[in-house]
Formats: C-alpha cells, structure tokens, sequence
C-alpha cells in the first residue's frame, strides 16, 4: 500500500488491549478538533470530533480527551482490533474546513 | 451515497510539465478542500472552494490554483512542476458552512502525483 509517513511514531499494542494515541496542537484559539483514521491507500477518515467547551467526548469504542491548559489531545481506543491498525492524525480547525494536521501516529494491533 | 471521487489515482510527471487534479464532491456538498500529503511535510491545506470562489487559501506558491464549477466539482492544477511537489493529493468534501467545526470532511482517496 501506499505509505503515508516513513518516520511516524509507532504504537503497537496487543489485540484487545486500550489504545491512547496523543496529540499537542499549536493554536490556544482553536475551537474545535477532529481525529482522523488513515489506511493505507485510502484518504482520512473521521473519527470524532470535540468542540472546544467540552473536556471529553464518546464515541463507539472510542474517547477523545481535550486538555485546553497545555494544549493536548488524546484519542483512546477501547479493545483495540486489528482493523484499528491505520496512521491516526489529530486536526484543529480555525475557519472554515482549513484544517491544521498533527504529524500523526502509527497504531499497529498484534493479534 | 457515492463518496469523494478523485482522478486520475496515480500519474507520473516530469519537472516542469503542468498536471490538473480532478475532485467530484460528495451529491449536494458545496465545499472542496484540497490537501497536500507527504513524508516530510505531512498534511497540508492548500485551498478550499465554496460556490465556485476560493474562500481560503493555505501556504503554497503561486504554481498551485483551483477553480471549482457550477457543479461544486473542482480541480487543481500545478504548473511547472518541481521534484518536491511529488505527494498524494487528498481532496474533501463538505456541505460548506464557514464555520470551524460547521462541517464534517469527507476525503477521498487521493491522487498520487510523481515527479521525475
């Protein structure tokens, strides 16, 4: 497949097991962030959303936590499978659908 | 529904031939977001389309344009291409609020562009 980053940082975790992938963002002013999934050969793909008044969201399987004090994101994965195995990017969005991308994360599920 | 669809998939070039990028957005979304993608640089905004005008644009020389017609589908084109402009070009869709958070990005699968 296509490969979309050559010096990612990897997180490898067992089947079954949580994942917590994080991300730190630039803009104090940023209102809303987004996570991304990214298999290869494919475009990104959403996963959830988080405005910038919440602290903490929840999804199916998933949870994003939004730390405004030191500018830090974190998307966790609960009994991660090996089709959660994909590049995860982390997005601030400022205006508009301009969207600011974190370096991204390689999440590798063990069977 | 039918998703982003984005062609050519793959194309090679050499340095200082011109390309143009085709996207057809998600039936009824408005706006079209362009995005650079490479190893170094990771994802980058180029440009976003919305009724036919450039609403915002990112951080890109001049050799980078779009234009986007009455059907919301756009295109972009790079002219004299350089080495460094070899990426995958991701293109999204949405239904065009201006606010941040107002939309979800759909992308597609991308356009892989070569420079040799």
């Amino acid at each position: 497949g296509e490969s979309v980053g050559l010096h990612l940082p990897t997180l490898s975790v067992q089947e079954g097991d949580n994942s917590i992938i994080n991300c730190a963002y630039s803009n104090s002013a940023s209102d809303y962030f987004i996570w991304y999934k990214q298999e290869s050969g494919k475009g990104p793909q959403f996963i959830i959303d988080i405005r910038s008044n919440m602290d903490k969201r929840q999804g199916q399987r998933v949870t994003v936590l939004l730390n405004k004090t030191v500018k830090h994101l974190s998307l966790q994965i609960a009994a991660t499978q090996p089709g959660d195995s994909a590049v995860y990017f982390c997005a601030e969005n400022n205006a508009g659908n301009m969207l600011t991308f974190g370096g991204g994360t390689r999440l590798m599920v063990k069977p | 529904k039918a998703g982003v669809t984005q062609t050519p998939r793959y194309l090679i070039k050499t340095r200082g031939q011109q390309v143009t990028l085709s996207c057809s957005p998600i039936s009824g979304h408005r706006s079209v977001s362009w995005y650079q993608q490479t190893p170094g640089q990771g994802l980058q905004f180029l440009f976003e389309y919305f009724s036919e005008t450039q609403r915002n644009k990112g951080n890109f020389p001049g050799r980078f344009s779009g234009r986007q017609f009455s059907n919301s589908r756009s295109e972009m084109n790079v002219s004299t291409l350089e080495l460094g402009d070899s990426a995958l070009y991701l293109c999204a869709s949405s239904p065009g609020g201006s606010r941040a958070g107002a939309n979800v990005l759909t992308f597609g699968a991308g356009s892989r562009l070569t420079v040799l």
